[in-house]
């Protein structure tokens, strides 16, 4: 079946300027999950949404960034005001509807940002 | 607060020897522990978890991992390395009754493999 998908794949971008990234996630996964993919930093996680519930925003670094997903499906991550440290890859996951910690998260392909 | 540590950036194994990929861990209670893989270009794949039960877990493409809980370890192992198998591996920890809330992730290992 299709996994997650993100678009763009790649994003060249001007400092100030914002980036919407998007993400699929595979069909009936209730859990949405933004990482960040730094060089040298392994993942840091962002935003995580789980069905209806309020997401948890506890990783976003600034106010510069948010994110959204309409209908428990797609999401988007903004960035507003990018600067030359949000340069990264930033991968979206999905979990199945289960509650519990032995779920699996599958990964999309990422979207890699370049802010110049 | 858990945490996992890998404490190689790379690894460099010849073709057909055996490989390990290093991970240790830290959380109060016992543990959920996870394996992904990410090839060049691509997204993290999941290999394998640890669960409860048997200590040694067998994933994807032969690889297999052994948790140690005296030791706080999650070893990745492999009897015989393939040049394919050259990509960055990370190491995943998450806390019982915490949900499917997101994993913590190690900073990741580079698997180098050399004919």
């Amino acid at each position: 079946g299709a996994g997650v998908s993100q678009s763009p794949s790649n994003k060249v971008t001007e400092k100030g300027k914002d980036v919407e990234l998007r993400c699929d996630p595979i069909s009936g996964h209730t859990a949405l999950y933004w990482y960040r993919q730094s060089l040298g930093q392994g993942l840091e996680f962002l935003i995580y949404f789980q069905g209806n519930s309020a997401p948890d925003k506890s990783g976003l670094p600034s106010d510069r960034f948010s994110a959204e997903r309409t209908g428990g499906s797609v999401s988007t991550l903004t960035i507003q005001r990018t600067q030359q440290e949000d340069s990264a890859v930033y991968l979206c996951a999905s979990s199945p509807p289960g509650q519990g910690a032995w779920e699996t998260q599958y990964f999309g392909p990422g979207t890699r940002l370049l802010v110049l | 607060a858990q945490s996992v540590a890998q404490p190689e950036d790379q690894v460099n194994v010849a073709e057909g020897n055996p490989l390990t990929v290093k991970c240790t861990y830290s959380v109060s209670g016992n543990p959920y522990l996870f394996w992904y893989v990410q090839y060049p270009n691509r997204g993290l794949q999941f290999l394998l978890k640890y669960i409860t039960g048997d200590n040694l877990v067998k994933g994807s493409y032969g690889f297999k991992a052994e948790f140690n809980k005296s030791q706080t370890s999650f070893h990745l192992k492999k009897p015989s390395a393939l040049v394919s198998d050259s990509a960055l591996y990370f190491c995943a920890v998450r806390v019982p009754y915490s949900g499917n809330t997101p994993l913590v992730f190690g900073k990741g290992t580079r698997l180098s493999v050399i004919a």
